[in-house]
């Protein structure tokens, strides 16, 4: 069956740090793969999708690109924010699930000044 | 442009109570689905729908009943809730049959059972 697997948090960055957040999944199919935040208290957001090997997706200065060769989608942003402290969720969606979402655990990030 | 709406937003249950977690699209979506979040577990699936009259179970679907009458609504039931279904759980919509395709969540209903 389908999978994600994340790296663990928490990770603490300072301001202006790079961050990358890896993901890796397991799939049958042609899965498409998402990146998905939830603030403190809140529900989930998308951050970035792509749907084709090869794709990037990119929004608010974070971007993943899809490589089937290494079944990854990791997640970069060149320089983060106190305001991005929030845990990020890698998924995917496939004809097998349903296309309803496969989620990773999570990775909670902490950004200080 | 509500989107997806749940209802309640917080609710404490007994041990052995009956609940419906409401949940409304506005957006006439085809799928729908319910998710459980619990710390270090990320969100599971409990059960799905394709469309008006077909559900599906998901990962985690005991303690769960699902019905899908019309395309706006998906209520999840908790037949006699227990301390194990203590929980957020996010309803999501999205369109058509492309896997590409956003999926749109609900804001969360907390859950608690005692």
């Amino acid at each position: 069956g389908n999978s994600v697997t994340q790296m663990e948090g928490p990770v603490t960055l300072s301001e202006e740090a790079f961050l990358t957040i890896n993901c890796t999944y397991t799939a049958t199919g042609y899965p498409s793969l998402f990146w998905y935040v939830q603030y403190p208290g809140e529900g989930l957001q998308l951050l970035l999708k792509a749907t084709k090997a090869d794709d990037k997706g990119s929004n608010k200065g974070f971007e993943a690109t899809y490589r089937k060769e290494t079944t990854s989608f990791h997640l970069e942003k060149g320089s983060v924010q106190v305001s991005d402290s929030a845990v990020y969720f890698c998924a995917l969606s496939d004809l097998d699930s349903g296309y309803a979402l496969n989620f990773g655990k999570g990775t909670s990030l902490l950004v200080t000044p | 442009n509500a989107g997806v709406t749940q209802t309640p937003k917080f609710q404490v249950l007994k041990t052995g109570q009956s609940m419906t977690l409401q949940c409304a699209q506005d957006m006439n979506h085809e799928y729908m689905s319910w998710y459980r979040q619990d710390p270090g577990m990320g969100l599971r699936l409990i059960h799905y729908s394709v469309g008006a009259g077909i559900t599906d179970q998901g990962e985690v679907p005991n303690g769960y009943n699902v019905s899908r009458s019309t395309t706006e609504d998906f209520p999840l039931r908790l037949l006699s809730a227990a301390p194990s279904q203590t929980s957020v759980y996010f309803c999501a919509s999205r369109p058509g049959t492309a896997s590409g395709n956003t999926i749109y969540f609900g804001e969360g209903s907390w859950l608690t059972v005692v």
